[in-house]
């Protein structure tokens, strides 16, 4: 199966923007998903598809695609945005692959 | 809405039998096309997906696991269930149970709370 590699940890200032990546051959094929998790929490979904919010997710969360590379962006990063951010999607073998995981500080 | 809740045993001795089990309310297990799935989390780790049981009934498993898991449903109770043998320490981890469906993108709308597992003698 395929992997997805993204960076371990990324940092933004409160209100800035950040960008987080997940690289992956399966990205040139299927979309990739965005998951938040806060400790303790079960992950929740941020974005899907072509820049699909589900309810109750913020607009200054969206997503982005190219070639083998998907893209989370938090434009205006709140304090509450502070959180492990998982990227997912399925390989051309049927299983599905989760990335590393990014931990996001908010300084 | 859709809520899933895992249960189980929280501590399991090595060599063992993992059962666990994920109730499904507001959503039928055999209705829409959905990939009802089991995911878990090593302590202070990322996530694995461990594989899912598709509403048609056809399963498909993580290979990194050596066809150690198996996932079943009743379709009476709307439940779904994961068994894992051969369990070690390794096999510590919290579990969760999600629907995963393909909306324009694979993806998992809905998870349970997850549930922990400590596998020790």
């Amino acid at each position: 199966s395929s992997e997805l590699t993204q960076d371990p940890a990324v940092s933004v200032a409160l209100g800035q923007t950040v960008r987080i990546t997940c690289q992956g051959d399966s990205l040139r094929r299927y979309y990739a998903s965005w998951y938040q998790q806060k400790p303790g929490q079960a992950p929740l979904l941020a974005i899907y598809g072509n820049n699909n919010r589900p309810s109750g997710i913020p607009d200054r969360f969206s997503g982005s695609s190219s070639g083998n590379t998907a893209s989370l962006t938090i434009t205006g990063a709140q304090a509450e945005d502070e959180a492990d951010y998982y990227c997912n999607s399925r390989d051309t073998s049927g299983s599905w692959v989760f990335g590393g995981g990014t931990k996001l500080t908010v300084l | 809405q859709v809520q899933l809740q895992e249960s189980g045993p929280g501590l399991v001795k090595p060599s063992q039998t993992l059962s666990l089990t994920c109730t499904v309310s507001g959503g039928s297990v055999t209705g829409g096309d959905f990939y009802w799935s089991w995911i878990r989390q090593h302590p202070g780790k990322g996530l694995e997906w461990i594989g899912y049981i598709y509403s048609s009934g056809s399963t498909y498993y993580n290979p990194s696991l050596k066809s150690r898991a198996l996932i079943s449903v009743d379709t009476s109770n709307n439940q779904f269930f994961l068994k894992l043998n051969s369990l070690t320490a390794a096999d510590t981890a919290v579990y969760y149970c999600a629907r995963g469906e393909d909306g324009g993108a694979y993806h998992f709308g809905y998870w349970g709370q997850g549930t922990l597992v400590t596998v020790s003698s």
